[in-house]
């Protein structure tokens, strides 16, 4: 069975510094990526999605993962942070049986 | 366009009760997905929706969970003699299928009293 690992529930950078956040999966099969974004008291908003047509994807405000077989990964990152990056982030993993199988999410905090 | 909508967004109800929570999807979508969230998790998979029928319904928890979705566009969640653990954020999510983007609604969030 697919399942996600979000490594760290917490993230703190200042405004300005580089945003990784980290993603692993595992998969028996090729699967397709996703990161969402959610704001407080809002629904899930697409971030980016990997479906084997790029390893690197670029995403919307800045973000973009790479995907990482050899290591099942698919990290988040984002060159300079920003104040209205703050929110919970999380991966999902989608193998073609339709349900996503999220990661239990890692809220990114900004500092100024 | 519009986005997917669910009502309502707050719902508060006492153990034992009935509640049903409603989802309208993005217009011409065939795909519908319902999934909670508990505080400090991640959405977990309930049931989903191909058409008017439900492709795969694996993740409901019991028999007290039941959704439909009659004319293959709003849905509708229904919980019978609701529970405390039942607290949580409901979110409903809609696509083309197969492993197309889902895109997710406000949710309605559910206290249990």
């Amino acid at each position: 069975a697919q399942s996600v690992t979000q490594l760290g529930s917490h993230v703190s950078v200042s405004e300005g510094a580089l945003v990784l956040l980290r993603c692993n999966y595992s998969s028996s099969v090729p699967p397709y990526l996703f990161w969402y974004v959610q704001y407080p008291n809002q629904g899930l908003q697409l971030l980016l999605k990997y479906t084997s047509a790029a390893t690197l994807v670029k995403g919307i405000n800045g973000f973009e993962a790479e995907f990482k077989k050899s290591e099942t990964s698919f990290h988040l990152t984002k060159p300079s942070a920003h104040m209205s990056d703050a929110a919970e982030y999380f991966c999902a993993v989608n193998t073609g049986f339709q349900k996503l199988v999220f990661g239990t999410g890692t809220r990114l905090l900004v500092s100024p | 366009g519009a986005g997917v909508s669910q009502t309502p967004s707050n719902k508060v109800t006492e153990k034992g009760k009935y509640v049903e929570l409603r989802c309208d999807p993005i217009s011409g979508h065939t795909a519908l997905y319902w999934y909670r969230q508990s505080l400090g998790q991640g959405p977990e998979f309930l049931i989903y929706f191909q058409g008017t029928g439900a492709a795969d319904d694996s993740g409901l928890p019991n028999d007290r969970f039941f959704a439909v979705r009659p004319e293959g566009s709003v849905s509708t969640l229904k919980i019978q003699r609701t529970e405390r653990g039942d607290s949580a954020v409901y979110l409903c999510a809609s696509g083309q299928g197969f492993s197309d983007t889902q895109y997710f609604g406000p949710g309605t969030r559910l206290t249990v009293l």
